[in-house]
C-alpha cells in the first residue's frame, strides 16, 4: 500500500524559497499510475491545489502559484518535491503532498506538514 | 480563492440526512468529474466520492454523491457523530493556462 510522508523546514523567511519532499514507500513513483500532488491549506481555511507532476516530468500548476512555484520528482530516491519562492507570510500553510491515480483521481495523501513564513 | 461554491455550515441529529451542495461552472463541475473529501479535526482530507458517484473501498454507503449539470450534492444518510467534520467538493477546471484542480469552499457539519 503506497504511503506518502512530507519533510522540509518549519519555518522559513519571508522572500525566501520553501522546499519540501514527500517520499513515497510501499510502491514505485515510476509506476506510471499516479499523478504526484501538492495541495497546501492554511489554518482555519479550505484546500489550495498547487500543482502535479507525472513521472514522465509533465507538470500542471495552479495559474494563481505558476510563476514561483516548480515540482519535480527523483525516482532513485522515490521521491518529488516541491519549491516554492519569493513567500510570504500569506504561504504559512499545512502543506499536504497526495497522489491521484490517473483513472479514478483516488489516492492516498501524506499526513502533511506545516510551513510557517517568518523572520 | 474557491471556485466552488459551498454552504458554510450544515446540520442534522444522528439518523438525520444531509446534503451539500456544491456549485461551479461550465469549465469546471459542467464538464468534469466532481470529487468529495472529508476532513476530520487535525487530518488529513479522505477522498469520500471520485467520478461523482463512486465510493473508495471503505466509505460506508451512507455516503453518495450525485452531479446535475454545473452542480454538485453530497448525501449523508443515518447520520452519525463521527461524520461531524469539514466537507470539501473538487473538480479539475479547464482553465486557460492548463487544468487546475479546484475546492469548494467547504462545509462543516455539525451533529446535534
Amino acid at each position: 500500500q503506497v504511503q506518502l510522508q512530507e519533510s522540509g523546514p518549519g519555518l522559513v523567511k519571508p522572500s525566501q524559497t520553501l522546499s519540501l519532499t514527500c517520499t513515497v514507500s510501499g510502491g514505485s513513483i515510476s509506476s506510471g499510475s499516479y499523478y504526484w500532488s501538492w495541495i497546501r491549506q492554511p489554518a482555519g481555511k479550505g484546500l489550495e491545489w498547487i500543482g502535479r507532476i507525472y513521472i514522465s516530468g509533465s507538470t500542471n500548476y495552479n495559474p494563481s502559484l505558476k510563476s514561483r512555484v516548480t515540482i519535480s520528482v527523483d525516482t532513485s530516491k522515490n521521491q518529488f518535491s516541491l519549491k516554492l519562492s519569493s513567500v510570504t507570510a500569506a504561504d504559512t500553510a499545512v502543506y499536504y503532498c497526495a497522489s491521484f491515480m490517473s483513472t479514478t483521481g483516488t489516492g492516498p495523501w501524506g499526513q502533511g506538514t506545516l510551513v510557517t513564513v517568518s523572520s | 480563492q474557491s471556485v466552488l461554491t459551498q454552504p458554510p455550515s450544515a446540520s442534522g441529529t444522528p439518523g438525520q440526512r444531509v446534503t451539500i451542495s456544491c456549485s461551479g461552472s461550465s469549465s469546471n463541475i459542467g464538464s468534469n468529474y466532481v470529487y468529495w473529501y472529508q476532513q476530520l479535526p487535525g487530518t488529513a482530507p479522505k477522498l469520500l466520492i471520485y467520478r461523482n458517484n463512486q465510493r473508495p473501498s471503505g466509505v460506508p454507503d451512507r455516503f453518495s454523491g450525485s452531479k446535475s449539470g454545473t452542480s454538485a450534492s453530497l448525501a449523508i444518510s443515518g447520520l452519525r457523530s463521527e461524520d461531524e467534520a469539514d466537507y470539501y467538493c473538487a473538480a479539475w477546471d479547464d482553465s486557460l493556462s492548463g487544468p487546475n484542480y479546484v475546492f469548494g469552499t467547504g462545509t462543516k457539519v455539525t451533529v446535534l
